[in-house]
Formats: structure tokens, sequence, C-alpha cells
């Protein structure tokens, strides 16, 4: 079984401020990981993912991940946040191949200030 | 490239009546569709994986006789929410996988929004 936890409902940041969305998962075997970032009533759209290799990865718009195996963690980074950061994002797990369900933290939502 | 798109992106509808959803793969061949449902301010919720030309397998507490799946081609799954009532307004995203070099990533569509008088 796989689960995902995401730390923080909402985490609030200033204009050009370090951004870190925390994402620890649980799966008995090596897993694919993924960030998708949603706007409102939209679909998700892929940040990131970690499949195998590197495990430090870098997505679109600025953001990175960090795969720690020893910490099962796959925190969500990016070092200077903009306004059209605002979102909801989700951490997702599945296992590794692919072939199997996605299985999505609860969501944290990023709040950006001026 | 890995299109996804939904289709209408959001119905109103009486309750009692059914409502059809078409989810497409616009530029690659999508072997497994998936169709989550979320509810305001949570995460997704899958309900049901369809393979082309296969049945649906359906989540847990998921009624296959109301949410109907067909994945008819390699590009198109419809969803059916059949005699809709108020409880199934919702906002439901569709997603597609394919077997070729990118079996590992689900390419999500925009969603649409379902209400139901």
């Amino acid at each position: 079984a796989q689960s995902v936890t995401q730390l923080g409902s909402h985490v609030s940041v200033s204009e050009g401020a370090l951004v870190l969305l925390r994402c620890n998962y649980s799966s008995s075997v090596p897993p694919y990981l993924f960030w998708y970032v949603q706007y409102p009533n939209q679909g998700l759209q892929l940040l990131l993912k970690y499949t195998t290799g590197a495990t430090l990865v870098k997505g679109i718009n600025g953001f990175e991940a960090e795969f720690k195996k020893s910490e099962t963690s796959f925190h969500l980074t990016k070092p200077s946040a903009h306004m059209s950061d605002a979102a909801e994002y989700f951490c997702a797990v599945t296992r590794i191949g692919g072939y199997s369900t996605l299985t999505f933290g609860k969501g944290t939502m990023l709040l950006v200030s001026p | 490239g890995a299109v996804v798109s939904q289709h209408p992106s959001r119905v109103i509808c009486k309750s009692g009546t059914s409502v059809k959803i078409e989810c497409r793969s616009l530029d690659f061949q999508a072997t497994t569709m998936f169709w989550y449902r979320q509810f305001p301010k949570q995460s997704l919720m899958l309900m049901a994986t369809s393979n082309e030309g296969s049945k649906a397998t359906y989540e847990q507490g998921v009624e296959k006789d109301k949410f109907l799946i067909n994945h008819a081609s390699l590009t198109l799954s419809t969803l059916t929410v059949t005699s809709a009532h108020p409880e199934d307004s919702s906002f439901y995203i569709c997603s597609a996988r394919t077997s070729g070099a990118f079996t590992d990533t689900q390419y999500f569509g925009p969603g649409t929004r379902l209400t139901v008088l």
C-alpha cells in the first residue's frame, strides 16, 4: 500500500521568498514521485517527477524537488516565489514502472503575498 | 505534447437526467485512462481505471451502474453520470497514460464542473 502526506494544508510566503512544500510518502516498493499544480477550476499540470537516476529533479516554472529515500521525502522548493505561483499543489506516488494508480496527497494551497 | 481535453468544461443539469463527459488524448494514444472526482478544497479521488477495449475497473464505493465508463478507442473515454442527483455535483477530471516512452506519467484534462439542480 502507498500513501502520501503533505504537511500543511496552506503555506503562505511573500513574493521573492523561498517556497518549501513538504511531501512524505510511504511505499513498500520503490516509488515514482510526482508534483502537480492545480489552478482554480482547472485540471492538474505536471510540475516534475522522479522515476530513477538523479535524485534532484528540476521542473517547470523554476521548481525542483529532491528524492530522499532515507527520509521518505520529496519536498518541493523554489528559490523565489512569484505571485503567479499561487495555486494548489499535489504530491503523488505510484509504484515503480508506473503501471499502478496514482495516490495523491491532500494538497497544499500556496498563498503568495506582495 | 501530451495534451488531454475534456468536454464540456461545465454542465448544469436537472436531477434525474444523464450527463456524458468526454475525455480525449489529442496527441498520443492513451491505452489507459483514469477518472477522478474532486470535491471543493479536497484532493482527487480515483473513481475508475479504463483500458481501451475492456471494462473499466471501479474503485471501492463507486457505483458502476451510475458512473458508466466507455473507452472505445485509444484517444477517447467517456464518463456518463446516469440519473444524476445534487450529490453528484462535483469536479470530474480525467487523465490519460500511454504505453510508450512515458508510461510513468498521467496527463490530466482540464476538468468538468457538473452541477445538478
